[in-house]
């Protein structure tokens, strides 16, 4: 089976970086993914690892060690508007699920 | 559609009801998820489609859930005698890809919210 865990909540504030921590435990995966949910709003898709390393997107960067079954998101120059859940997830290779880890909120103080 | 559609958006009813939910996904997406999300949880899967059939229901809380895809389009998530504990938002997510094909991206739904009473 597979299970994710996450910090449940992260505080900081504007103009500042951010990493957000996801550790995983799976029997095979092809990547790991994260969403952004705000609050009654639906998740959005934010970025995709399937090999080690670092990706960037615009000011949100995400990374992946297999190694060392960890993965984190890394948000740069924090705006109010980030302030939302993230949630990392994985698409496992046996299976047709795709398993969510419990999810972050970040409140991002002004 | 452009979007993934969700109706109804809000659903009140009494325990031992039976209701329905539909989504209505991107056009041309033939994966098709239902997740269950409490709040301040994750989402939490229920089935996947793979066009109309269910490739995966092993998240299916008990008999009293099914879902259906009979034109590989729009699906139902239908739940018989509910329960206060079914009170959650329920969530589709549809995809180009499918599970177990790598870079999945799904797009969600804004959601059903039940609440049973």
């Amino acid at each position: 089976g597979q299970s994710l865990e996450q910090p449940s909540e992260v505080t900081a504030v504007e103009g500042a970086i951010v990493q957000i921590n996801c550790t995983y435990q799976t029997s095979g995966f092809y990547g790991l993914s994260w969403y952004q949910q705000h609050d009654g709003g639906a998740p959005t898709f934010l970025s995709y690892n399937a090999l080690d390393g670092l990706e960037e997107t615009g000011r949100f960067s995400s990374f992946l060690s297999r190694s060392d079954s960890y993965g984190y998101l890394l948000l740069q120059e924090l705006q109010m508007k980030d302030s939302a859940s993230y949630f990392c997830a994985v698409d496992p290779l046996y299976g047709q699920n795709f398993v969510f880890g419990p999810g972050t909120r970040l409140s991002v103080l002004p | 559609g452009a979007g993934v559609s969700q109706t109804p958006s809000n659903k009140v009813t009494e325990k031992g009801k039976y209701v329905e939910l539909r989504c209505d996904p991107i056009s041309g997406h033939t994966a098709l998820y239902w997740y269950r999300q409490s709040l301040g949880q994750g989402p939490e899967f229920l089935i996947y489609f793979q066009g109309t059939g269910a490739a995966d229901d092993s998240g299916l809380p008990n008999d009293r859930f099914f879902a259906v895809r009979p034109e590989g389009s729009v699906s139902t998530l239908k739940i018989q005698r509910t329960e206060r504990g079914d009170s959650a938002v329920y969530l589709c997510a549809s995809s180009s890809a499918g599970g177990g094909t790598g870079a999945n991206v799904l797009t969600f739904g804004a959601g059903s919210r039940l609440t049973v009473l």
